[in-house]
């Protein structure tokens, strides 16, 4: 248990479907991310918020819709995907993207299995 | 090539040791991490060091820095089954953003 909790483990989603994953924190960290992990690539940032606000998003489309409501909470809605879509999606948080010197490792929630048929 | 770059694939024995090995680019890195994940989970920080040590150990694993030749290592003594898992090198820098970077991860299978 890491701290991060990640719901659901599992989706099966249609193409025309729409879903959220959903990710949470509650170690009052300041920033969250968004990692995809699809086989035989490197880890994969797709977005990252800092104190609720989006500091980096890597070229990712805009079928993948990120939300942070609240520093504890991020969002990643999905529509319209695509079956290269399917991968583990991994959220983590860390105490800040900002701060030097500072304990910076991130925590991984175990990651969503998500599967577009 | 890539910022972070690691074997993709490692098999040892039980009981022997595991070398796993990552090289970097970024010059400016600050924090060096070794993540494990196990099948089916996410990962999980085994452990880390900063760019101004050479070795840190705990316990069964030793990690070695060499930041001229921008290589990192993680060393598992007595390697177990149970050691049978992914690990994600990764880096964060100082030039802005500590947002980690990481390796493709590294398979290691330890077989009886």
């Amino acid at each position: 248990e890491t701290g991060v909790t990640q719901t659901p483990r599992h989706l099966v989603m249609g193409m025309t479907n729409k879903k959220s994953l959903k990710c949470e924190q509650h170690l009052g960290h300041n920033a969250m991310y968004w990692y995809k992990q699809s086989a035989k690539k490197p880890l994969e940032l797709m977005f990252v918020y800092s104190l609720e606000e989006r500091v980096e998003n890597n070229s990712v489309p805009s079928r993948f819709s990120p939300e942070c409501p609240n520093s504890s909470h991020l969002f990643l809605h999905l529509h319209t995907l695509q079956p290269e879509d399917s991968a583990l999606y991994l959220c983590a948080s860390s105490p800040s993207v900002e701060l030097p010197g500072a304990d910076t490792e991130a925590f991984f929630g175990q990651g969503t299995r998500l599967t577009v048929v | 090539g890539e910022d972070v770059e690691q074997s993709l694939f490692l098999s040892v024995r039980e009981g022997d040791s595991s070398v796993i090995n990552c090289t970097y680019t970024d010059s400016s890195s600050t924090y060096l991490y070794w993540y494990k994940q196990e099948p089916g989970a996410g990962l999980q920080l085994l452990t880390y060091i900063f760019s101004n040590m050479d070795m840190k150990q705990d316990q069964r694993l030793t990690v070695l820095l060499n930041k001229k030749d921008k290589h990192l290592s993680l060393r598992i003594a007595d390697t177990q089954t149970g050691d049978s898992a992914i690990y994600f090198c990764a880096e964060t820098s100082s030039g802005g953003s500590y947002i980690p970077t990481f390796g493709r991860g590294t398979s290691l299978i330890v077989h009886p």
